[in-house]
Order: C-alpha cells, then sequence, then structure tokens
C-alpha cells in the first residue's frame, strides 16, 4: 500500500514553453502533498506543500508564479513549471502523507526535467 | 536558520555495521526521520524516531537522544544493496514539513 506514482517520468521540452507534471496517490488520500527539487549528488529542497482545495505554500526563494501547483483532489497534485529555462533542469519529487503512518512521506518516482 | 548535520560519505566493508550520524539544530522539532535513495530513485522511509531510544526494524536501528539534538542511524550485516545515500530529517511541525540534511552517501567494499 502507500504507493506515489508520478507522471511523466522524464521530460525533454524547449526554453520558454510549460511542462506539467502530475503526482497521484494510488491508494490513499492524501491530505498534504510536497514537491521537492534536486540537483546531482545534493539534497531535497522542499518547495512547496499543498494540501487539498487550498493554495500552496511556497517556501522562501520559490517563484509561485514560475511553479503552479495545483492540489485538486485528495489523490491528484500538479506541478507546472512556466516558461521553462534551462536552469529549471532538475529532478523534480513529489511526496504525500495521509497514509496509516502520520508522519511517513511516500515519494513518487521523481520527474527528470531537462530544458533545452 | 535550520541545519542538519551528516557526514558526506562513509564506507564500509560487507558484512559490517556502520553508524551515520546526525545532529541537528531546527526552530522546531516533532521526529527524526531516516530515509534511503539509491542513485537515480526516489527517497524511501526507513524509520522514525519522536522520543528518544532506539528503534530497531530488521537490520537497521535508529537512536534518538532529543536533549542533545542528535540521532543516529545503525545498519548491521550490510549488504551490497544497501549502498545508497541515506538522509536524516527532520519534522519540524503538525504540516510534516521535513528539512533534509545533505545526506550520506555509504559506500560498501567486498
Amino acid at each position: 500500500g502507500a504507493v506515489v506514482s508520478q507522471h511523466p517520468s522524464w521530460v525533454i521540452c524547449k526554453s520558454g514553453t510549460s511542462v506539467k507534471i502530475e503526482c497521484r496517490s494510488l491508494d490513499f488520500q492524501a491530505t498534504t502533498m510536497f514537491w521537492y527539487r534536486q540537483f546531482p549528488k545534493q539534497s531535497l529542497m522542499l518547495m512547496a506543500t499543498s494540501n487539498e482545495g487550498s493554495k500552496a505554500t511556497y517556501e522562501q526563494g520559490v517563484e509561485k508564479d514560475k511553479f503552479l501547483i495545483n492540489h485538486a483532489s485528495l489523490t491528484l497534485s500538479t506541478l507546472t513549471v512556466t516558461s521553462a529555462h534551462p536552469e529549471d533542469s532538475s529532478f523534480y519529487i513529489c511526496s504525500a502523507r495521509g497514509g496509516s503512518s502520520a508522519y511517513e512521506q511516500y515519494f513518487g518516482p521523481g520527474t527528470r526535467l531537462t530544458v533545452t | 536558520g535550520q541545519s542538519l548535520e551528516q557526514p558526506s560519505e562513509v564506507t564500509a566493508v560487507e558484512g559490517a555495521i556502520v553508524q551515520i550520524n546526525c545532529t541537528y539544530q531546527t526552530s522546531g522539532f516533532y521526529g527524526l526521520s531516516w530515509y534511503q535513495q539509491h542513485d537515480g530513485g526516489a527517497p524511501t522511509f526507513l524509520s522514525y524516531n519522536a522520543l528518544d531510544g532506539l528503534e530497531e526494524t530488521g537490520r537497521f536501528s535508529s537512536f534518538l537522544s532529543r536533549s542533545d539534538s542528535y540521532g543516529y542511524l545503525l545498519l548491521q550485516e550490510l549488504q551490497m544493496k544497501d549502498s545508497a545515500s541515506y538522509f536524516c530529517a527532520v519534522t519540524l511541525d503538525s504540516n510534516y514539513q521535513l528539512i533534509w540534511g545533505a545526506g550520506t552517501k555509504l559506500i560498501i567494499k567486498p
């Protein structure tokens, strides 16, 4: 149980275009979802926290107009990278909590974004 | 500010025991978690300590001392598949946001 899927697993896009990444909790209702960004050989950087039906809370330094997060249901959250630039290339990972464990976060497999 | 300190790299031999330490300074504290991440993969949950003491789960154990702002992950009977990065993370508040350490790369030699 407690499976989180993420789609797509990798994407290559041209500079200036927008990319949407979906995060789904498959077998539980996710009360909270988190979006992270990870650079090679570095730690996870929390970008934002989203609760179903409310606006996401962005961490300091994360542009909310560039990284649009929508948590429309208890099983789906989306991250849209708008007007992507090469510096946005990274590994984006979502996680969700709301399974049987209150403190455990269940991670999606991640999305590798490359902006050319 | 928030900070978690853990060694950047640890090397051990297959079959041995290794301990990965984590010290933290955070504005809040609900608990200390450990996650494992293989190259190119997503983190997977290993353990969570909210109270002082040792938690054991199979070959892995995790320890917490809240008074010392310190914890560790103990891996026993190391296997080659345990080669990965290990992250400690502090749960700050009731929203269960995690603040992550930089990660420890565990290299296991045969």
